[in-house]
């Protein structure tokens, strides 16, 4: 399995507060994703980086923003959580972006968000 | 987003009983992806398939790509009850743009 973990594994929020998840990586990969899963949406990527510093925007970015200092670590925030970003949020790496078996993602365990 | 048909949506069979399923698309991609997901778990890659036509085993997995770019099928064979989660089809475009289907919720009676 490759070395990813989240954190935290559990979160229940309100309304209007800001939230912070972190997506941690022992594979040394450089690139890394944030998803989001819905029921009747799969996974939908929300912002992923390809280096430190270099992040750039998915299909579902609006309300989210991320920052990735080392590469070991890839966090997710919400600047002021809404109902609707209620969600099971996935982080995944790569060695490198595109096809072939270099670009297969690989998983975190997952967080659960609930926004109240 | 790309749009990926996956079906069936679910699917209740006996163990030991062979099991289908397939994903298409409107758009072509260049990589199809096949993950099952556990409850509480993130996806886990079964099979990865980078050429059209290919044809790729993992076990009692088998999975093909298509050879119109379009489309994917996963078959299960022989079924067990750690069988039993949603499998998720997956296709890539390019460097970063992956996109998923909406499961396949397998349950396995033994």
């Amino acid at each position: 399995d490759a070395g990813i973990t989240q954190s935290p594994r559990h979160k229940v929020t309100e309304t209007g507060t800001p939230v912070t998840l972190r997506c941690h990586q022992t594979e040394n990969h450089r690139y890394m994703y944030w998803y989001r899963q819905d029921p009747g949406h799969g996974l939908r990527l929300i912002h992923y980086s390809y280096g430190v510093k270099d992040t750039d925007k998915g299909e579902v970015s609006d309300g989210y923003s991320v920052s990735r200092s080392k590469t070991e670590d890839f966090l997710l925030t919400l600047e002021s959580a809404t109902s609707s970003q209620t969600s099971v949020y996935f982080c995944a790496i790569s060695q490198l972006p595109g096809q072939g078996p270099q670009g297969t993602q690989y998983f975190g365990p997952g967080t659960r968000l609930t926004v109240l | 987003g790309q749009q990926l048909n996956q079906s069936p949506q679910s699917m209740f069979i006996q163990e030991g009983e062979d099991v289908s399923m397939n994903c298409t698309s409107s758009s072509i991609f260049n990589t199809w992806l096949w993950y099952k997901q556990d409850p509480g778990e993130g996806p886990v890659l079964l099979i990865a398939l980078y050429k059209a036509g290919e044809l790729t085993s993992n076990g009692r997995l088998t999975a093909q790509f298509g050879i119109t770019r379009k489309d994917s099928f996963l078959n299960i064979s022989a079924s067990i009850p750690s069988d039993v989660g949603i499998y998720f089809c997956a296709g890539q475009t390019g460097a970063n743009n992956l996109f998923f289907g909406t499961g396949t919720r397998l349950t396995v009676i033994p």
